[in-house]
């Protein structure tokens, strides 16, 4: 089946500008993650969403960033505002949900360049 | 806190020959899951292997085979007969079992050039 899919793949930005990054999970996953990977670096988690709440947001750099996922579906994460340091590749992932400790599957992330 | 920490940055070796990427974690629970997973030049994390802490038994598949230690909290990757497909960045990871959520915690990365 198909694989977690990000829109769009590259943005480039201005400084001070709003974006929105959008993921699609895979069909059926309820649990949904974003990280942030700057160069060089691993993956940061960000959030997490178990169906349309955020079970977790302690990730969230501050209050610029903020993510929803209305119908437990698609998720869209958004900034605000956008500074230079926000530059990086943003990855969603996603799992079953079924609880515990699941294998997340990563789409091919977004990569935010602000100027 | 928990941490991951893979000390190679990158290595380079020639096809054909073995390698083995480290991979040092730390953390407090005693329930807890190790990952690695590769990334390509395309970007995409790919899932290659998923542990939990009460399983030390090691693990192979097909040229892939990892060792994991408690004792030294270690989750070692090693790759037999290396080919030039497995150039990539590869990422270990840690998470908690349970409670509410299932962030991973990556190390750095270890970047491998398979040379031809």
């Amino acid at each position: 089946g198909a694989g977690v899919s990000q829109t769009p793949s590259n943005k480039v930005t201005e400084k001070g500008k709003y974006v929105e990054l959008r993921c699609d999970p895979i069909s059926g996953h309820t649990a949904l993650y974003w990280y942030r990977q700057s160069l060089g670096q691993g993956p940061e988690f960000l959030i997490y969403f178990q169906g349309t709440g955020a079970a977790d947001d302690s990730g969230l750099p501050n209050d610029r960033f903020f993510a929803v996922r209305p119908e437990g579906s698609v998720s869209t994460l958004k900034i605000q505002r956008t500074e230079r340091g926000d530059s990086a590749v943003y990855l969603c992932a996603s799992s079953l949900g079924m609880g515990g400790t699941e294998t997340q599957y990563f789409g091919p992330g977004t990569r935010l360049l602000v100027l | 806190a928990q941490k991951v920490t893979q000390a190679q940055t990158e290595i380079s070796v020639v096809e054909k020959e073995d390698v083995t990427l480290d991979c040092v974690y730390e953390t407090r629970d005693t329930t807890y899951y190790l990952f690695w997973y590769k990334q390509p030049p395309s970007g995409e994390l790919v899932f290659l292997i998923r542990r939990n802490s009460f399983d030390e038994q090691n693990e192979i598949s097909g040229r892939y085979s990892w060792n994991f230690q408690k004792s030294t909290s270690s989750f070692n990757f090693t790759i037999t007969a290396s080919q030039v497909v497995d150039s990539a960045v590869y990422f270990c990871a840690l998470s908690a079992y349970g409670g509410a959520t299932n962030k991973l915690i990556f190390g750095t990365g270890t970047l491998l050039a398979v040379q031809p």
